[in-house]
């Protein structure tokens, strides 16, 4: 079956420590994102990638970074740099942009906590 | 700059009842508008696309109507269930833009 897994589900950082979550798609989707969920909050885009070897930063990029090698992976690096890391962090994919018929398809998430 | 409100913020029911869950944006040059549902430390799971020349869209017990010109949707859920309690999410993707913006969600309770 086609989808995305996000892995670790949980995930702990200590402080001053970089981590990465993994993101890996079969759908074939062209897109992906990294979105960051808060408590009381909507959704925020922190990076975005249309196409292999290019992305570009969200509203929250600060502290995050991204790497786009291969059309399948999507990978999130919180670094250090990152002052409040502790949320949980969703990966989407889709078709591209441009088109109104097509929607996100959704991972099932990784809990980062600071410790 | 996009907006989008979703009300109530949460919602407890009886079991069997009908119910709307509202979501409303400010920009109506969209795309699409996407309902999702979310369980309780889970991923968003897809319920209906919309597509901007569409009015609804229906899946099973679940109806989602698009007014375009109000900026308002709706999901419609038919003979609520206990296994329907989850939080419910609306998203909207503006025309020429990249990413959807989402509500913060309608967190919804069937009580048995």
């Amino acid at each position: 079956d086609g989808g995305i897994t996000q892995s670790p589900k949980y995930l702990f950082r200590k402080e001053g420590q970089n981590v990465t979550l993994s993101c890996e798609q079969n759908l074939n989707h062209d897109a992906m994102y990294w979105y960051r969920q808060d408590p009381g909050q909507g959704l925020r885009l922190i990076y975005y990638s249309q196409i292999v070897n290019d992305f570009q930063k969200g509203d929250i990029a600060e502290g995050y970074s991204v790497s786009r090698e291969k059309k399948e992976s999507f990978p999130l690096t919180v670094t250090s740099a990152q002052k409040n890391p502790t949320a949980f962090y969703l990966c989407a994919s889709s078709f591209p942009v441009t088109g109104e018929n097509y929607g996100y398809t959704f991972g099932s998430g990784t809990r980062l906590t600071v410790v | 700059k996009q907006e989008v409100t979703q009300i109530p913020a949460a919602l407890s029911v009886p079991e069997g009842e009908n119910l709307v869950l509202n979501c409303s944006f400010t920009d109506s040059a969209i795309y699409n508008l996407q309902w999702f549902r979310q369980d309780p430390g889970k991923g968003l799971t897809s319920l209906l696309l919309i597509q901007s020349s569409q009015r609804e869209q229906t899946s099973g017990r679940l109806n989602a109507s698009l007014d375009k010109s109000s900026g308002r949707s709706t999901l419609y859920i038919a003979a609520s269930q206990p296994g329907d309690s989850a939080t419910y999410l609306c998203a909207v993707r503006t025309s020429g833009t990249y990413k959807y913006i989402f509500g913060t969600g309608t967190r919804l309770k069937v009580l048995a």
